[in-house]
Formats: structure tokens, C-alpha cells, sequence
């Protein structure tokens, strides 16, 4: 069965650093990846996707993920946060004969001022 | 554009109570979903409906029943809620039922069972 691992349950970094939060899943089959953010007191919303093509995704927020297939890897960053960034970021992994998403368990980002 | 509604937003029962959670969307989705969210262990989901007039168990559907009453609305019934349910409910929906296609969610519905 998949599973999804996001390493880091907290993140904290300094206004204007970079961030990477990192999530790796296990799948020998071709996959998609999402990466999800919510926002405190929301629902989750769709960061950025990989279904195919250039391994490189650039989602909204400036936020881009990379795919690297030989690590199963699929790594969210963000040259420079800004305090809005604050929030739980989620990674999912589907393959393309599963409906079903499976989800990482979250990495929440704290922005220190 | 209301997207995914949910109601209500918090709710408390006591064990053994009943209540239906209520989700409807207006972007003219085929799939609807109903996920419960638990600190530390990301999304799980309960029940999807993949078409209207079609409704399939998740991961954890114990202790749940739903109703896809059209194609707008989906809605999740405990029949008689224990503590072990407390938890963050969310709806979502998606175009397709293909794992390609983004969900959408509504805001979440925080239920305590005492």
C-alpha cells in the first residue's frame, strides 16, 4: 500500500528565509502529487499539482515542488516566507489507477517575525 | 461562487446522539467526498461518491452513513456518536473521480462528542 511522509511536523523560519518541507512517498507505479495548504480555521486548497511533464511545479503563493522520481521525493519550497505563509501544508499521492488520495500528516509552518 | 458549503461549523453532542452534517457545492462536481481530520494524522477518508446516486466506503466508515441526495449534496449521518468521533469533518469535491482531479473543500464542521 502507499504511504506518504511528510518529515517534519513543524517547520519555524525567519521572515524572508527560505523554506523546504519535505514529504516522500512509497509507489513504484507512475503517481500524481499534490501539495495542499490550509489556512487556520479553514478548509484545505490546492497549493500546486504533478501530473506529468516538467519535474519542476510552480504553485500559487510562489510556491514551487520538484518530483524526483529516483528518491520518491517531492519537496515544497519557497525562496523567501512571508508571515501570511503560516499555515499546515499536506501532501497527497495518488496513482494514476486509484482514485483515492493518500495524505501525508502535515508539516505546519511557523513564520518568526 | 460559494464553492463547498458546509453546516454548521462546530457542534457538540453528548454519546449517543444523532446528527447529519450537511455539504453541498455548486461547481457542478460528479464526486463528493466526506474526510475526518485528527491532529498528527493528515486526511482519512470516510465515505466519496464518485456520481450522483453512487456512495462507497473510505477508509474509516464505521460509525457513519451518507446520502447523496443530488448532485449538489452530500451529506454524513452519525447514527449515534461516540467520543472516539470527535474530530474535524470536512467535504470536498472534485470533477472527476480520477486521482488527477483537484479537491475542493469547505471550511470543516468541528464536532465533540462528550
Amino acid at each position: 500500500a502507499q504511504s506518504v511522509t511528510q518529515l517534519d511536523s513543524q517547520v519555524p523560519v525567519f521572515e524572508e528565509a527560505p523554506v523546504e518541507l519535505r514529504c516522500n512517498y512509497s509507489s513504484s507505479v507512475s503517481v500524481y502529487l499534490f501539495w495542499y495548504v490550509q489556512y487556520p480555521n479553514q478548509g484545505l486548497q490546492l497549493l500546486l499539482k504533478y501530473l506529468s511533464g516538467s519535474t519542476l511545479v510552480k504553485g500559487i503563493n510562489g510556491f514551487e515542488a520538484e518530483f524526483n522520481k529516483s528518491q520518491t521525493s517531492f519537496h515544497l519550497r519557497k525562496p523567501s516566507v512571508h508571515i501570511s505563509d503560516t499555515a499546515e501544508y499536506f501532501c497527497a499521492v495518488s496513482d494514476n489507477s486509484n482514485y483515492q488520495l493518500i495524505w501525508g500528516a502535515g508539516t505546519k509552518l511557523i513564520i518568526k517575525p | 461562487n460559494a464553492g463547498v458549503t458546509q453546516t454548521p461549523k462546530f457542534q457538540v453532542l453528548k454519546t449517543g446522539q444523532s446528527m447529519t452534517l450537511q455539504c453541498a457545492q455548486d461547481m457542478n462536481h460528479n464526486s463528493m467526498y466526506w474526510y475526518r481530520q485528527d491532529p498528527g494524522m493528515g486526511l482519512r477518508l470516510i465515505y466519496y461518491s464518485a456520481s450522483e446516486g453512487t456512495t462507497d466506503k473510505g477508509e474509516v466508515p464505521n460509525g457513519y452513513n451518507v446520502s447523496r441526495l443530488n448532485k449538489r449534496e452530500f451529506s454524513l449521518r452519525l447514527e449515534s456518536a461516540a467520543p472516539s468521533q470527535t474530530s474535524v469533518y470536512f467535504c470536498a469535491s472534485s470533477e472527476e473521480k480520477g486521482g488527477n482531479s483537484p479537491l475542493h473543500f469547505g471550511n470543516g464542521t468541528r464536532l465533540t462528542v462528550t
